[in-house]
């Protein structure tokens, strides 16, 4: 059973640049969220969903944007890339309110 | 406002000691509390969780604790060994759907 995957694994962007990531949860999983992590902190809750929506989110901007499949997996969207925005980014599934599966992340540097 | 610290600096320890780390937070009420290992540039890795109402958790060689009253963790690895070398993560449960408010985490370092 595979875990949760994400991809790209590594991405390269210019400053006011879009950048979608991708996320697949682990099977039997119909949540996910993502989280970004500046380096040298813990990871920030963006947003999290569920059944296709938007169920709960953190205190980013609107140029942060999301989506959920109907097989659950999910893309982050990015829009106009500032400088502050290279971080790991983190997708995690879980199936019920508890323990989350991270993936392993996608690291986007914003030059 | 609303903080969650941890051991700013790493923690140094030899193999075979007992490693405790500290987790506190301030103006949080969270129905549970977690626990993650990270390894560079990987994902987090659950560990532990415990609700506000039990007062200790064990795994294998982990152990933690939830003062409610303290508004504090401790994470113990007894029998520590190089392998345990990893960052740690301490996470609340803070708006429902189990999200999770991150601390900054705590580098352990076990030498041999």
């Amino acid at each position: 059973d595979a875990g949760v995957t994400q991809s790209p694994t590594h991405l390269i962007k210019t400053r006011g640049q879009q950048v979608t990531l991708r996320c697949s949860p682990k099977s039997g999983h119909d949540t996910v969220s993502w989280y970004q992590q500046a380096l040298g902190q813990g990871p920030q809750f963006i947003f999290q969903y569920y059944e296709e929506e938007e169920r709960q989110r953190g205190n980013f901007p609107d140029r942060f944007s999301g989506h959920q499949f109907p097989n659950y997996s999910s893309e982050l969207n990015v829009n106009a890339l500032l400088l502050g925005d290279s971080a790991l980014y983190l997708c995690a599934s879980s199936p019920t309110d508890n323990e989350q599966f991270f993936g392993p992340g996608t690291r986007l540097t914003v030059l | 406002s609303q903080k969650i610290e941890q051991n700013s600096e790493a923690l140094n320890i030899q193999e075979g000691k007992t490693a405790t780390l500290t987790c506190n937070y301030t103006n949080y009420s969270p129905a549970y509390l977690q626990w993650y290992r990270q390894d560079p540039g990987r994902g987090p890795v659950f560990l532990l969780l415990i609700r506000e109402n039990e007062k200790e958790k064990r795994k294998e060689r982990l152990k933690v604790t939830f003062d409610t009253t303290l508004k504090q963790s401790l994470f113990h690895i007894t029998a520590s060994q190089p392998a345990d070398s990893a960052t740690y993560l301490c996470a609340l449960e803070t708006g429902g759907y189990s999200t999770l408010t991150f601390g900054k985490g705590t580098m352990l370092l076990v030498s041999p």
